[in-house]
């Protein structure tokens, strides 16, 4: 089943302790990407990546990191986690961003930083 | 870069009503419209998009139109059921230019009353 995995779904932790979010896709895509969505704020970009060792900042880069080493994996990392970081987390997948293709959304991750 | 604004935020109607949510946006150059319907607690998902060569696109009981003089573009849902509930968010991109990235709305609550 072609699909994007997102882990863990929740998690709550608490600030200055390092997490990382993984995501993984099997649909041989080349471009991934991660959004954070926080109520009347839609679907802000964080980072994105166009191909295997490509990686470019989105609208909300500041307190995050990514990397992708393989081209099914994108994870997600937090340093340094704070409060304002509280957010549902959702991973994203497409076969190309140059042909406007159909984006496939993760199930999310629900973190909560205290 | 594209900016792209939603209304209305929310909009409730009746069963069996219609419902039109519209999307301007400020880059001329976007040429990929997509639409995405996110249930509660679910992952955002494409039910349509539209390409800047068409005007309107129509499937079952959703339409998109598209005016490019006025950089608007509008979600029509005929014959309202209770499970078209849900938010939607629209998207514009100009898929032409390297490392352009898709930008959503901030999204429409909307409520089908039964």
């Amino acid at each position: 089943e072609a699909q994007v995995t997102q882990n863990p779904r929740y998690l709550i932790t608490v600030t200055g302790k390092k997490l990382t979010v993984t995501c993984s896709q099997n649909m041989n895509h080349e471009y991934m990407s991660w959004y954070r969505q926080d109520p009347g704020l839609g679907l802000r970009q964080i980072y994105y990546s166009m191909n295997v060792e490509v990686t470019d900042k989105g609208d909300v880069p500041e307190g995050y990191k990514v990397s992708r080493k393989e081209k099914r994996n994108f994870p997600l990392i937090l340093e340094s986690p704070s409060p304002n970081q509280t957010s549902l987390y959702f991973c994203a997948s497409s076969l190309s961003l140059s042909g406007a293709y159909e984006q496939y959304f993760g199930p999310g991750t629900r973190l909560t930083v205290t | 870069g594209e900016n792209v604004e939603q209304h209305p935020s929310t909009l409730s109607v009746q069963e069996g009503d219609s419902a039109v949510i519209k999307c301007t946006y400020s880059d001329s150059a976007s040429n990929y419209f997509p639409w995405y319907k996110q249930e509660l607690g679910k992952r955002p998902q494409l039910i349509i998009d539209i390409r800047s060569n068409v005007g309107e696109k129509k499937d079952q009981r959703i339409a998109v139109t598209l005016n490019k003089t006025a950089k608007h573009f509008s979600l029509h849902i005929t014959e309202t059921q209770p499970e078209d509930s849900a938010v939607y968010f629209c998207a514009a991109i100009n898929s032409m230019e390297y490392g352009n990235k898709l930008v959503f709305g901030a999204g429409t609550i909307l409520r089908v009353k039964s």
